[in-house]
């Protein structure tokens, strides 16, 4: 089956430096890679994600490449703020995403702290 | 609702216990999905549902855990007889046939 695997586990930068977190997956099948941000005692939340038939995508920010040949995937945040210290976890669709069906497989996430 | 809505936000039980947790999706989203994550861990996959039906529960634990949806909203995941390592948080996302899936803020499950 589908195993993402997530590195750093921990990540601490320096205000305005770039900090890049990175996921390997398995399954060949999988097609989509979303990111989420989990702040403490909240749920996740998408923050950006990326489909199989591009490399790059960017949302001010934040951008997300993806290399399908040799399966991996990684999150950019540029000029880090404060408010960007959360957990961040990756995550690919076991099997693939079709017809609604997203049974999202995670990595096991990264601690991103930006220090002022 | 604006979100996923999950009640109640934290849960003290006793082991032994049953407990249930509830999961308010957003308003049309026909999948909903229940994840847990423990203590500084990732998510792990618990169940799926498209509609009422739950054409993966392959994640469940053990048979301990159920869960159900009823017309085609509510979802309620049922945990018997809990023991000390069912203690984790339990989130729920709910997805309108897209890609993208939202989660819950999760219910906080400590078994004493």
């Amino acid at each position: 089956g589908e195993n993402v695997e997530q590195h750093p586990s921990t990540l601490s930068v320096q205000e305005g430096d770039s900090a890049v977190i990175k996921c390997t997956y398995s399954d060949s099948a999988s097609n989509y890679f979303p990111w989420y941000k989990q702040e403490l005692g909240k749920g996740p939340q998408l923050i950006i994600d990326i489909r199989s038939n591009v490399g790059e995508k960017k949302d001010q920010r934040i951008a997300v490449t993806l290399n399908k040949t040799a399966k991996h995937f990684s999150l950019h945040i540029t000029e880090t703020q404060p408010e960007d210290s959360a957990v961040y976890f990756c995550a690919a669709p076991k099997g693939g995403f079709s017809g609604g069906y997203n049974k999202l497989i995670f990595g096991a996430g990264t601690r991103l702290a930006v220090h002022p | 609702g604006a979100g996923v809505s999950q009640s109640p936000s934290n849960k003290v039980t006793e082991k032994g216990k049953d407990v249930e947790l509830r999961c308010d999706p957003i308003s049309g989203h026909t999948a909903l999905y229940w994840y847990r994550q423990s203590l500084g861990q990732g998510l792990e996959f618990l169940i799926y549902f498209q509609g009422n039906s739950a054409p993966d529960k392959s994640g469940l634990p053990s048979d301990r855990f159920s869960a159900e949806r009823t017309g085609g909203s509510v979802s309620t995941l049922t945990i018997q007889r809990t023991q000390q390592e069912d203690s984790a948080v339990y989130l729920c996302a709910s997805s309108l046939g897209r890609v993208e899936a939202f989660f819950g803020q999760g219910t906080r499950l400590t078994v004493v």
